[in-house]
This record gives structure tokens, sequence and C-alpha cells, in this order.
């Protein structure tokens, strides 16, 4: 079991470039989760989707936009990058249980 | 509006010593009170989670300690160790919502000195 897994890594973008983040979950998780990690703001929400074919609004969505592309993939594009989008993204799963399983992040970084 | 506030920033505690993280929360809907560990360069992973009807919970060297009429819950690291140097964050979920959502705190990075 690989668990969440995140592409890719590291990314540099220039302002105004787009680009998707990718997210895969083999635990036949119902829901699935974005976040932003910044220094002192800890973990925010940025979109969910809470069962296949339903994505919703987290707490800092403005620039972001999701897809549910199946029950195992959950994507997170950025259409015109911001310098204020450079950060740490985690992506999350879980089921039943409210223990939330996360990746190992993608590092972001918009010149 | 932060609905879940985390004190403090940062933590140095000498090896042997007791951590001590607080947080605080807001809304009464909040049932669900877990505290997640990050090692730098990974994600976060749950540690030990909470519910109000217990005053607290231990799992090891870690326990909770809940305060349901003060809003506050606590999580203290006994005898710490080198290895426990991550960052900690406390988060609370209403669990009525079915969502799974979960809102946390601003988070602590703990260093434990040898």
């Amino acid at each position: 079991n690989a668990g969440v897994t995140q592409t890719p890594k590291f990314q540099v973008l220039k302002t105004g470039q787009s680009m998707t983040l990718q997210c895969a979950q083999d635990m036949n998780h119902n829901s699935m989760y974005w976040y932003r990690q910044d220094p002192g703001m800890g973990l925010r929400l940025i979109y969910y989707s809470a069962s296949e074919g339903t994505t919703d609004k987290g707490e800092v969505p403005n620039g972001y936009n999701v897809s549910r592309l199946n029950k195992r993939e959950f994507s997170l594009r950025l259409e015109s990058a911001a310098p204020s989008q450079t950060s740490v993204y985690f992506c999350a799963s879980n089921s039943f249980s409210y223990e939330q399983y996360f990746g190992p992040g993608t590092r972001l970084t918009v010149t | 509006q932060q609905q879940v506030k985390q004190s403090p920033q940062s933590l140095i505690v000498q090896k042997g010593g007791i951590s001590i993280i607080n947080c605080a929360y807001e809304n009464t809907a909040f049932d669900y009170f877990p505290w997640y560990q990050q090692f730098p360069g990974k994600g976060p992973a749950l540690l030990i989670a909470i519910r109000p009807d217990v005053s607290e919970k231990k799992e090891g060297r870690f326990t909770i300690s809940f305060n349901k009429s003060a809003k506050q819950f606590s999580l203290h690291i006994m005898d710490s160790q080198p290895g426990d140097s991550a960052t900690y964050f406390c988060a609370a979920s209403p669990t009525s919502s079915n969502t799974g959502k979960l809102i946390f705190g601003q988070g602590t990075t703990l260093q434990v000195k040898p």
C-alpha cells in the first residue's frame, strides 16, 4: 500500500503560469482534501471532496480549482499562479474514521 | 477567523522534560479533537485523538487533557526525547457535519535538546 501519493514533489513556476498538482490514494477512502501549509498559519483547507462526484470550498479556495477524477484521484489546479501561492501543498484522505492520512507534500515556489 | 488557537508557536525542552502544547476552540459543535505530528519534509500523521466524553486520554508518553467547559485541550509529552522534535498540530471537527473536515491550529515546533 502506497497510501497517499502526490506529484510533483517540487515545482517552480513563474507568475501567471498554470499547473496541476496530482493526488492519489489506494485506501478506498471516500473523502479527499487539499491543504496548504504556511509558516505560522497551520494547515488551511483549500478544497475537499466528501465523496466521489462532489467537491466543496474550504477556507482558502480563491485561485484554485479541483477535480475529483474518480474515487482514487483528486487534483488541484492553479490557473494563473501568483507569488502568494508559494506554499507546501498536502493532499489527505479519510473514510468513516476521522483520521486523515496525508501525502508527502508538494513544495511550490512562484516567482 | 481562527477557530482553533494553538500556543506556543515554538517550544524548547530538555531531554526527559515535559512538553505541553495548548489549544483553545470556539465552536461548541466540535466533538473530535486530534493531534497530528509532522517531521521535516513529511506529511502530518495522527498521534492521538480524544472525544469530549472523557477528560483525559493517554497513549504511552503522550496524553491529551480536555476541558469542555473552558473549551481547551492540551497535549502533554512526558519524558520528552530528541526523536519527539517535530511540529505538532491540534485540530477539531464537528463530526455531525459528516464531511470529515478538520480545522487545524497554527502548529507548534518542538525541539528537544539532548
